[in-house]
């Protein structure tokens, strides 16, 4: 039974560049969320979405960030022109409802040069 | 605003001892509360949860302790180990949402 994957684990691009990071969810969950984590510090809140829809994207920043997860295929964090504040580990959870416990995946660890 | 923190940052303990984890929350309204283990370099991983209505819960060797009162999160662990090592977040979830809410984590660190 696999647990929540990511891809990749490690991303470098320069400024400037995109980065498009993938998650897909546990077998049976349809709920998505992405977090983001600076060195040190816990997980901060970016967004929240179903299949096809975002529920909740309180934490995303207004520009350059955005996220899908289509009906078919896995959750994609996309974030245009990236700068070096954008460098963190990005980390994807799933849950098979909305009140039930999101579990994590190994994360993809952004580095923006 | 919500905020969950934690009272220490690092924790050493004694293998074999038991090891008690803190964390305050603000929202009064957090309905849902859970507690991760993060190894380096690794995703957090699920230890516990509980929910308001309940004070206690306990899963193998490790017990979560809810005081809504003062609003105070702990995490028991018996008999740690040195696989216990890693760093722990508290996490709440608000009565409004799903999204999670994390403290600044405490590192465990067991001497053997």
């Amino acid at each position: 039974n696999a647990g929540v994957m990511q891809n990749p684990r490690h991303l470098v691009r320069r400024r400037g560049q995109e980065a498009r990071l993938r998650c897909s969810p546990m077998k049976g969950h349809s709920h998505v969320y992405w977090y983001r984590q600076l060195p040190e510090e816990g997980l901060k809140f970016m967004v929240y979405l179903q299949k096809e829809n975002i529920i909740d994207e309180s934490g995303m920043p207004k520009e350059r960030f955005s996220a899908e997860f289509p009906k078919e295929g896995p959750s994609i964090l996309r974030i245009q022109q990236v700068v070096r504040g954008d460098s963190a580990a990005y980390f994807c959870a799933s849950s098979p409802g909305p009140d039930l416990g999101q579990f994590f995946g190994p994360g993809t660890r952004l580095t923006v040069l | 605003g919500e905020s969950v923190g934690l009272h220490l940052p690092t924790l050493s303990v004694q293998e074999g001892d038991n090891s008690i984890i803190n964390c305050a929350y603000s929202n009064s309204a957090s309905d849902y509360f859970i507690w991760y283990k993060q190894e380096s370099g690794k995703g957090p991983q699920f230890i516990i949860d509980i929910r308001s209505n309940m004070d206690k819960r306990q899963g193998q060797r490790v017990t979560v302790l809810l005081n809504k009162t003062v609003k105070h999160l702990s995490l028991q662990i018996a008999a740690t180990q040195p696989g216990d090592s890693a760093v722990y977040f508290c996490a709440e979830k608000g009565a409004a949402g799903n999204k999670l809410t994390f403290g600044g984590g405490t590192r465990v660190l067991v001497k053997p």
